[in-house]
């Protein structure tokens, strides 16, 4: 069966620091990737999804970044985090476009 | 404005008692519908997916209709637990050469069942 992680779990980062959240998905072969951010009562928000390997596309212009080193992995990251990243961030794989995304278990950014 | 309208934003609901959730859409062309629970903290977990086709599908005591002419759906939820407790997100789908499983989401009504 397929799994997905993501890790950490929760993070608190100071204004100004980076970022780097980490996705992986086991089970399956080429999938698509996807980064969603969740604010405080609000809806997910594609972030950026990727079809393959060093394969992004990025939905909204921020100061955020993605990276698919491998097939299975993807990369989240920030140079410099502002007060505005703060949320929940999910990672979800799907096989194809027309099938169902299955998201991780997310990662709580508190930037401070 | 959101193409995935849900309401009512909140609901409170006794243990036992059922409930229905409402998903209108302005997506265009339509793929597909799907319904997700999220428990607070945690990633969505999906409960139904629905082509065109489609106007009914279950998952144990959660059933979702789908009304693709007038671009509405709906989550009933029979016999309530206090598990079923969570955020409930309307996720559709559009068909287009782009879209790459792009989804829009609504920005969910959140449920609390109460002893």
């Amino acid at each position: 069966s397929q799994t997905i992680h993501q890790w950490p779990a929760t993070l608190v980062q100071p204004v100004g620091s980076p970022l780097s959240l980490e996705c992986t998905v086991e089970g399956t072969s080429n999938p698509n990737l996807y980064w969603y951010r969740q604010a405080a009562g609000r809806g997910l928000q594609l972030l950026f999804y990727s079809v393959g390997i060093g394969q992004i596309s990025s939905e909204v212009p921020q100061n955020l970044s993605a990276s698919r080193p491998q097939d299975r992995q993807f990369i989240l990251s920030s140079k410099k985090l502002l007060l505005s990243d703060s949320g929940f961030y999910l990672c979800a794989w799907s096989r194809d476009r027309a099938y169902e995304q299955y998201f991780g278990p997310g990662t709580r950014l508190t930037v401070t | 404005k959101n193409q995935v309208e849900q309401s009512p934003q909140s609901l409170i609901i006794l243990e036992g008692k059922n409930c229905t959730l409402q998903c209108n859409y302005t997506v265009s062309p339509f793929s597909n519908l799907r319904w997700y629970k999220q428990d607070t903290g945690r990633g969505p977990v999906s409960l139904t997916i629905m082509t065109f086709s489609e106007n009914t599908k279950s998952n144990g005591r959660y059933t979702a209709t789908l009304d693709a002419d007038t671009k509405q759906s709906s989550l009933h939820i029979t016999a309530s637990q206090l598990s079923d407790s969570a955020s409930y997100i309307c996720v559709v789908s559009a068909m287009t050469t782009d879209s790459w499983g792009k989804l829009q989401f609504g920005a969910g009504t959140q449920v609390v069942v109460t002893p």
